[in-house]
């Protein structure tokens, strides 16, 4: 199946933990991204990647690092991980935004 | 910062009435997207309007996008019980899909039989 897939589905971890989040994507689309859900629902863009380079960084704490090894991967890496960081995370990839984006199936944080 | 307001934030109606989810912006936007999240899942596309005064319709759908580009809604006609669900509009700051996507708050729609 053609698809963004994520991994994990759900994540539990403790307070000052690195954890990272997967992603793939086989939709040939150039560039990928990481959403943030937050309770309310309200989704905002943390990053982009389009051919290996960091398009956009929005004002997320540097503990967040995106990691791209190649075109069809964007996984997104959290060091020293705080309460605030429950949320679900969502990867999304597009081909130049034409015809909408593709989004993942989320990755539930939770740090306890 | 481009922002969107949607609303209404939450709708509940009858099964075979009619709804209009409404999306604006003081920007201009270079396409306005609308998706449907299901709970636990991620937000699926519905549609993506690209032109001033663009009108798209999927079976009883109707989304249109203001002349301006600057703002859009989203009509169901005959709303039924599986149009339940989280409706997002989404736009895109620039052509290339590089800036990512502007989410509004969103619409919890529940069509009750």
């Amino acid at each position: 199946d053609t698809a963004v897939s994520q991994t994990p589905k759900y994540l539990v971890t403790q307070m000052g933990n690195d954890k990272s989040i997967k992603c793939e994507q086989n939709l040939g689309h150039d560039t990928m991204y990481w959403y943030k859900q937050d309770s309310k629902k309200f989704l905002k863009i943390m990053f982009s990647y389009n051919n290996k380079e960091l398009i956009i960084n929005e004002t997320v704490p540097n503990r967040f690092s995106p990691k791209s090894p190649d075109k069809a991967h964007l996984n997104l890496h959290i060091n020293s991980l705080e309460l605030g960081d429950s949320a679900v995370y969502f990867c999304a990839s597009s081909s130049r935004g034409i015809r909408g984006y593709t989004f993942g199936s989320g990755t539930r944080l939770t740090v306890v | 910062t481009q922002l969107l307001e949607q609303s209404p934030q939450f709708l509940s109606i009858q099964e075979g009435e009619n709804l209009t989810v409404y999306c604006n912006s003081s920007s201009v936007f270079s396409s306005l997207q609308w998706y449907r999240q299901e709970p636990g899942e991620g937000p699926v596309l519905l549609v993506t309007v690209v032109t001033g005064g663009e009108v798209k319709k999927l079976k009883r759908l109707t989304f249109q996008f203001g002349d301006a580009r600057k703002d859009s809604s989203l009509h169901i006609t005959a709303a039924q019980p599986g149009d339940t669900g989280l409706y997002l509009c989404a736009g895109a700051r620039s052509g290339g899909g590089a800036d990512g996507l502007t989410f509004g708050k969103g619409t919890h729609l529940i069509i009750q039989p």
